[in-house]
């Protein structure tokens, strides 16, 4: 089944702990973003890939990193979170960057910092 | 900049028809996006206009004005289902590749 999965799907966690969220595609798509969505603001994208090793910060990047050493994989790291990155997390792939494509969502990862 | 704007709540009742409206403001256009997403739920693709009209698929039919900055998706018969936020999404040309910026979502709460 062609699909965008995320994990973990829930997490509580202090601040200041490093935490990790992965993300991952079976679709062979080259595009792959990341999007935290809270009340009143919509889907706001952190960074995306356009491929490989090519990565670029969205429209709220600080406090995140992200990496992409595989085409299937892009996993978004916090180094050390905050209560204000507490928010519903998605990940979402698309064949190409061209914009040309609807992305594909993950399930989601709600992420509570205390 | 870049701007979206779509009403934050509607209300409509099952088996009628509802228009959501979506205005944008934004450079470098390839299209325009609408999806899907039940609370707590993973948005989902309903249909895409890069031209000008009315693209219709089933009960769910989306129109383009490129000229005027506008979109609406139009949903017919309505089920109890359809209840969610329904989000536009402008698709732009940004650094060579493309970019989608998100409206905030019409919550769209269907009554029997």
């Amino acid at each position: 089944e062609a699909q965008v999965t995320q994990n973990p799907r829930y997490l509580i966690t202090v601040t200041g702990k490093k935490l990790t969220v992965t993300c991952s595609q079976n679709m062979n798509h080259e595009y792959m973003s990341w999007y935290r969505q809270d009340p009143g603001l919509g889907l706001r994208q952190i960074y995306y890939s356009m491929n490989v090793e090519v990565t670029d910060k969205g429209d709220v990047p600080e406090g995140y990193k992200v990496s992409r050493k595989e085409k299937r994989n892009f996993p978004l790291i916090l180094e050390s979170p905050s209560p204000n990155q507490t928010s519903l997390y998605f990940c979402a792939s698309s064949p190409t960057g061209t914009g040309f494509y609807e992305q594909y969502f993950g399930p989601g990862t709600r992420l509570t910092v205390t | 900049g870049q701007n979206i704007d779509q009403p934050t709540e509607m209300t409509a009742t099952e088996g009628a028809i509802v228009q959501i409206n979506c205005t944008y403001q934004t450079s470098g256009f390839n299209g325009l996006f609408w999806y899907q997403q039940h609370a707590g739920e993973a948005p989902t693709f309903l249909s895409y206009n890069v031209l000008d009209g009315l693209e219709e698929k089933g009960r769910f039919s989306s129109f383009l004005s490129r000229s005027k900055g506008y979109s609406y998706l139009l949903l017919k018969e309505l089920q109890m289902k359809d209840s969610a936020s329904y989000l536009c999404a402008v698709s732009m040309i940004y650094n060579q590749g493309g970019k989608l910026i998100f409206g905030q979502g019409t919550e769209l709460s269907v009554k029997p």
